[in-house]
């Protein structure tokens, strides 16, 4: 059972430098989600996305973009790299962003770790 | 707009000992409400959730929260804490309905340490 998949799962980079973190899921879920995580400040939403063909801001979406072609499909893009972008990455998935049958549980994949120089 | 408090961002037990960890959450309308738990180098998973009904909820590995509206909390307890329930604990809260529930807004996050 893959779940949510991401790559690379490290990656160090030089500030300046375009950046695109993969992320894949098997599950057929409708929306996915990017987050940031840092210490001391939980996770943070980057982008997401309700559907295919659909994205929205989070809470801290500045020099980052995303692109939901299709449903498995949803990579997070940082055209210039600066260094606080400096972070662990998590994609995440869930069954639907609208009505009752979804709660908000959230399935992560097991993150990108990004340290830009 | 939503957040989540975690009080403590570190907290020890002895193994066998109760794990008490703190939760309070501000939301403007009704909320949903979870634990996430996150061992070293991994995503997280969810330990437990409160959407509607009974306001006690169990979760898995012996873990339980309960959702005390008066009190805007969300604490997560375990009678008896165990060598493998060293982790990082994550609060979170989302809006009950339309599109907002898997933007989830989470707590600072609270590192459990379990001494023998």
């Amino acid at each position: 059972i893959a779940g949510i998949t991401q790559a690379p799962t490290s990656q160090i980079l030089a500030a300046g430098r375009r950046m695109t973190l993969r992320c894949t899921q098997d599950m057929r879920h409708n929306a996915m989600y990017w987050y940031r995580q840092d210490l001391g400040l939980g996770l943070r939403l980057i982008h997401y996305s309700n559907t295919a063909g659909t994205t929205g801001k989070g809470e801290v979406p500045d020099g980052y973009s995303v692109s939901r072609a299709n449903t498995d499909d949803f990579p997070l893009t940082l055209a210039s790299a600066v260094p606080s972008q400096t972070s662990v990455y998590f994609c995440a998935s869930s069954d639907s962003a609208y009505g009752s049958a979804n709660t908000g549980e959230l399935f992560f994949g097991e993150g990108s770790r990004l340290t830009v120089l | 707009a939503q957040s989540v408090t975690q009080l403590g961002s570190h907290v020890s037990v002895s193994e066998g000992a109760l794990v008490l960890l703190r939760c309070n959450y501000s939301s403007s309308v009704p909320p949903y409400l979870f634990w996430y738990v996150q061992y070293p180098n991994q995503g997280l998973q969810l330990l437990l959730k409160y959407t509607t009904g009974a306001t006690l909820v169990k979760g898995i590995n012996g873990f339980e929260a309960e959702f005390k509206k008066s009190e805007t909390s969300f604490h997560l307890t375990k009678p008896s804490a165990h060598m493998s329930d060293a982790a990082e604990y994550f609060c979170a809260v989302s809006r009950a309905g339309g599109t907002s529930y898997g933007k989830l807004t989470f707590g600072q996050g609270t590192i459990l340490t379990v001494h023998p």
